[in-house]
């Protein structure tokens, strides 16, 4: 079963807006991740936030976690052409081995 | 590129058929987990193996089985293929048991007719 939600399911921009996506989930986490996956392609390593941080940056990503709402942001600054793909959160509960993925958010960059 | 390499990349299956897939890791990481994306949904976990043996599962049936290796290479088995089989498969290492940073192969897509 999918643990995230990530909202919204689409999202449409101009090439240099900001992107932002939001994942929300329902039990306690240890870590929140951020995948991106290109065409059906495998997954790619985003950005980790773990439970005891707020707000983590990686080059042009932002990532906000909010445990008290269960909730998670991404912001893709500047986009790009590339940043097209599909963006998963992924939570893991303490002492867990697996991520549980939610369902993403397919982004499109018009240039 | 991650250094987790995945095959066949592709094939096509008839129900009730069983399959076969790989995966090399990356090197230096001794964990391998499986996931399974069905079209237009999040990877589900199956299972996690660490130094040859399974550490945890998921919600799947005992027809999905797999192995890992000395090299910590590893194979993903299913039997008794059904159509709901159909989906991308995804192979990820990583340097320890547990659910930290994955590294993701490029998938072997599934079809079964």
């Amino acid at each position: 079963s999918q643990q995230g939600e990530e909202d919204p399911q689409a999202l449409s921009i101009q090439e240099g807006e900001n992107a932002t996506m939001n994942c929300s989930y329902k039990t306690s986490i240890n870590n929140l991740q951020w995948y991106r996956q290109n065409s059906g392609r495998g997954l790619v390593h985003l950005i980790l936030i773990r439970s005891n941080e707020r707000e983590k940056h990686s080059g042009r990503l932002r990532v906000t976690l909010d445990t008290s709402k269960k909730s998670s942001s991404l912001l893709i600054t500047a986009s790009r052409a590339a940043d097209t793909a599909s963006y998963f959160c992924a939570t893991d509960a303490r002492g867990a081995q697996k991520l549980v993925f939610g369902q993403g958010t397919r982004l499109t960059i018009n240039p | 590129e991650t250094g987790v390499t995945q095959s066949p990349t592709h094939l096509i299956k008839t129900r009730g058929q069983q399959v076969t897939l790989r995966c090399s890791s990356q090197s230096g990481h001794n964990t391998v987990s499986w996931y399974q994306q069905a079209l237009g949904q999040g990877p589900q976990f199956i299972f996690q193996y660490y130094r040859e043996e399974e550490n945890g599962r998921g919600n799947f049936p005992p027809r999905f089985s797999g192995l890992q290796f000395p090299n910590y290479s590893s194979e993903l088995n299913v039997n008794a293929l059904e159509l709901d089989d159909s989906a991308l498969y995804l192979c990820a290492s990583s340097f320890s048991r547990g659910a930290g940073e994955l590294f993701f192969g490029e998938g072997s897509r599934l079809t079964v007719l």
